[in-house]
């Protein structure tokens, strides 16, 4: 295991449901990132926080909704998607000092599919 | 435009055997290079990082390559086993207009170990 968990492991949701998907690292790490990985598409970055402050939001949709209440936890609040946000979603951590991020360790992913 | 491209983009060996998956980039200015294994339902782990000094480097059966005048990567695996089957991701670290690291992601090539 590499001390980021990420809950639910599957997730299926209509569009009009709210849900929220959950990120805990074990690590001491002070940054944290979601992801979205599509099929056959490179990994897209969506949020980063450093020292629990938002620091990037990547042309997101006000759809995803982002949480950091303190460094070990990331939360992503979905509400209103569209079939095309299936994907599986990624969160990460790592240990920034300046403008240098250290290697980012990946939880196992949540699968979600919209319906 | 900060592009990472990786060939092939699936692939299929017999146990036993090697083989050596390609990268090139056009990141930069370039910071680091990364490879990461990511198994089905699995978030990435990180196999080797090197940076631009750096022209090889190993973790067990993997080694991986870097010319940086060329921007090129490779990763050879040897003797391969069936746990090795898994998409192998190449991902270019780069310093933004910012002067902070930012990642760019390659698609993957998808390894299958056939017994």
């Amino acid at each position: 295991e590499t001390g980021v968990t990420q809950t639910p492991r599957h997730l299926v949701m209509g569009m009009t449901n709210k849900k929220s998907l959950k990120c805990e690292q074990h690590l001491g790490h002070n940054a944290m990132y979601w992801y979205k990985q599509s099929a056959k598409k490179p990994l897209e970055l969506m949020f980063v926080y450093s020292l629990e402050e938002r620091v990037e939001n990547n042309s997101v949709p006000s759809r995803f909704s982002p949480e950091c209440p303190n460094s070990s936890h990331l939360f992503l609040h979905l509400h209103t998607l569209q079939p095309e946000d299936s994907a599986l979603y990624l969160c990460a951590s790592s240990q920034v000092q300046g403008l240098t991020s250290y290697e980012q360790y990946f939880g196992p992913g949540t699968r979600l599919t919209v319906t | 435009k900060n592009q990472v491209e990786q060939s092939p983009q699936s692939l299929i060996i017999l146990e036993g055997k090697n083989c050596t998956l390609q990268c090139n980039y056009t990141v930069s200015p370039f910071s680091n290079l990364r490879w990461y294994k990511q198994d089905t339902g699995r978030g990435p782990v990180s196999l080797t990082i090197m940076t631009f000094s750096e022209n090889t480097k190993s973790n067990g059966r993997y080694t991986a390559t870097l010319d940086a005048d060329t921007k090129q990567s490779s990763l050879h695996i040897t003797a391969s086993q069936l746990s090795d089957s898994a998409s192998y991701i190449c991902v270019v670290s780069f310093i933004s207009n910012f002067g902070n690291e930012k990642l760019t992601f390659g698609t993957g090539t998808r390894l299958t170990i056939i017994p």
